[in-house]
């Protein structure tokens, strides 16, 4: 099982849609999850951050967070093709204390 | 505030020759990472550092790769020498401190290396 799991995608939306991003994770005792945003050729940009269940809402963004489940999510609400990119996932590991980055999902907004 | 600085930017050199990058942090952040990203993956950890110290290189190949961090400030990571699987991005990564649950990491904008 690799430590964190995300669709490769290519996920395409329509302009103005809600995008949902997920992510599920191997190991039960991190507390730090992130959400990285990278666009084609450039590294990757910290767009959220989340620490407990539940739901953390910065502008257009939310992050939502199931310890139980193993299992953050992204939503993107009114999807723009500025945000085409590929969103990377990451927590960091309980044991080793890295930083743990998934493959990503490459996000298609199209006007 | 300014970002993560690195350089260069790019580089091409043929195999078995030598490579450096150098990275400055933000200013003020303690811990310092180099990570490698090939396409189509997420960033892997090679080395941290707290302040001078090298915390974690488990993951950094001794026997070509080195890296310093003299001053607790910029930092260089070495690559001699170079093999073709060294293609890949570098990217240099800082945090304010890395016990902190509330940790986040910045990446500067990368040095992508090409090895013929």
């Amino acid at each position: 099982q690799k430590e964190v799991e995300q669709n490769s995608g290519p996920l395409s939306v329509p302009e103005g849609a809600i995008a949902s991003l997920n992510c599920t994770y191997s190991d039960r005792g991190s507390q730090s999850f992130f959400w990285y945003r990278q666009y084609s050729g450039k590294s990757p940009e910290l767009i959220m951050s989340i620490y407990s269940n539940g739901d953390k809402e910065d502008g257009r963004f939310t992050a939502q967070l199931n310890k139980a489940s193993q299992y953050v999510s992204l939503l993107i609400r009114d999807s723009q093709p500025s945000d085409s990119a590929t969103y990377l996932c990451a927590f960091r590991s309980y044991n080793t204390d890295k930083l743990i980055f998934g493959t990503g999902t490459r996000l298609q907004v199209f006007p | 505030e300014a970002g993560v600085v690195q350089s260069p930017r790019y580089k091409i050199i043929e195999k078995k020759q030598p490579v450096a990058f150098w990275c400055n942090p933000i200013s003020g952040h303690n811990t310092l990472y180099w990570y490698l990203q090939n396409l189509g993956q997420g960033p892997e950890l090679l080395i941290r550092y707290e302040n001078e110290e090298a915390v974690d290189d488990s993951q950094l190949p001794k026997d070509r790769f080195s890296a310093e961090r003299l001053k607790g400030v910029d930092s260089t990571l070495k690559i001699q020498p170079a093999e073709l699987g060294d293609s890949a991005v570098y990217l240099c990564a800082s945090s304010l401190e890395q016990g902190s649950t509330y940790n986040e990491q910045f990446f500067g904008p990368g040095t992508r290396l090409t090895v013929l």
